[in-house]
């Protein structure tokens, strides 16, 4: 059974960098059918698409972020991650990883999501 | 960048009617659209991919149809469990979403 996790601080303060990892058990980062996303919910509010990663390292990220977000991929521990710089307030939200179809871009398997807050 | 419209964006139901939700995109997009369900403190859940394509497991009751433009989600006979918030999606390398159509009872 497929299980993706996030774990990652809960508190960051503005202008640091915000880190979470997606473990993925019952299933291998290395498969090539899949990409590695991530998607952001602030309270309240709408999905935002964040990026993709495929195994091989090729990335694809939402322009809007762009310029901070770096997503890696650790193919020995099967696990990917997220970086995104220069946090602000605005970045508070609920942080998904998700399983990402190659081909269709859908996200058919999720994490259970990790609030993270921009506090000082 | 295409945008993603939903019509409409609360919908009052009551269990065993007939749902629909439209979702409209700015440019057309062919059948890359997706269809997810979430509820609250959960991550969303796919419902349909390829406009119309319904995902292993989710209940027969939705359905959903349109290519290029405009697209819709039905679902054929309301449940007590499907009163949650649903999303469109454009299904690209940086895949957007609609903004949600919250179906309550």
């Amino acid at each position: 059974q497929l299980q993706l996790q996030e774990s990652g601080p809960g508190l960051v303060k503005p202008s640091e960098t915000l880190s979470l990892t997606c473990t993925v058990s019952g299933g291998s980062v290395s498969s090539s059918s899949y990409y590695w996303g991530w998607i952001r919910q602030p309270p309240g509010k709408g999905l935002e698409y964040i990026g993709n990663i495929y195994y091989s390292g090729n990335t694809y990220y939402n322009p809007s972020l762009k310029s901070r977000v770096t997503l890696s991929v650790d193919t020995s521990n099967n696990q990917f991650s997220l970086k995104l710089s220069s946090v602000t307030a605005a970045d508070t939200a609920v942080y998904f990883c998700a399983r990402v179809l190659v081909g269709w871009y859908c996200s058919d398997f999720w994490g259970q999501g990790a609030l993270v807050t921009v506090s000082s | 960048d295409i945008q993603l419209t939903q019509s409409p964006s609360f919908l009052s139901a009551s269990v065993g009617d007939r749902v629909t939700i439209t979702c409209r995109a700015s440019q057309g997009i062919s059948s890359y659209l997706a269809w997810y369900q979430q509820k609250p403190g959960k991550a969303p859940k796919l419902l349909i991919y390829a406009a119309s394509t319904l995902q292993s497991g989710v209940p027969s009751r939705f359905s959903g149809s349109g290519f290029g433009t405009e697209f819709t989600l039905t679902i054929s006979s309301l449940q007590p469990e499907d009163f949650a918030t649903y999303y469109c999606q454009h299904l690209n390398s940086y895949p957007t979403f609609g903004p949600g159509t919250n179906v309550d009872i």
